[in-house]
């Protein structure tokens, strides 16, 4: 069954720590690999995609992501996180040349000032 | 972002109730999508419609009802819930047309619905 799998549910750094937020899938064919974030009291938020082409996609407010196919993974890293980044981040793998996304649980970041 | 628009905000309605959930895109999309997004639990695709014409439903109860009269405005209709229906339901959009763009979704913010 296809999947989607966010093994950190709680992250806490302090200010300019380096982030890694994992994502791994299950899933078979070519995907489409995005990350979404939420902030606070916001909607959803497109931070990057990846569809094809170069593994290390950048994103917006400093972040990146890199797809590593024989390892099923689409991480997401920032050199050093911002209180503005407390927020939920979340995964999302879909078939291409499909409409269906599936999401991971998200992870929530607190990054203490 | 004012791309994609929820209303109401919130809504709390008894069992019996029967209320709508209303999601308009300013983005010019074809493609729009209903999700349930419940505590701890990963974001649930309910139904998608492109180009008016539903494409996907999710095997979501009967008291949950879609309707996408044209490609700027869906409704999810509500009757007849259950207290483990409340959760977040976000509208999102994407172009639906070909190219990388089509598969990018774009959401709203949201309805908090409580049912009591």
């Amino acid at each position: 069954a296809q999947s989607v799998s966010q093994h950190n549910h709680h992250v806490i750094l302090s200010e300019a720590a380096s982030l890694e937020l994992g994502c791994n899938y299950s899933y078979g064919g070519t995907v489409n690999l995005f990350w979404y974030v939420q902030y606070p009291g916001q909607h959803l938020q497109l931070l990057l995609k990846y569809f094809s082409g170069d593994p290390l996609v950048k994103g917006i407010k400093g972040f990146e992501a890199e797809f590593i196919k024989s390892k099923f993974s689409f991480n997401l890293r920032k050199p050093s996180v911002q209180w503005s980044d407390t927020a939920e981040y979340f995964c999302a793998v879909g078939n291409s040349g499909t409409y269906k996304y599936i999401f991971g649980t998200g992870t929530r970041l607190k990054v203490l000032a | 972002e004012t791309g994609v628009t929820q209303t109401p905000r919130h809504l709390v309605m008894g069992m019996t109730n029967k209320k709508s959930l209303k999601c308009e895109q300013h983005l010019g999309h074809n493609a729009m999508y209903w999700y349930k997004q419940s505590a701890k639990k990963p974001l649930e695709l309910m139904f998608v419609y492109n180009f008016k014409e539903q494409t996907e439903n999710n095997s979501v109860p009967s008291r949950f009802s879609p309707e996408c009269p044209n490609s700027s405005h869906l409704f999810l209709h509500l009757h007849t819930l259950q207290p483990e229906d409340s959760a977040l339901y976000l509208c999102a959009s994407s172009s639906g047309t070909s190219g990388q763009d089509q598969e990018t979704q774009y959401f709203g913010p949201g309805t908090r619905l409580l049912v009591l």
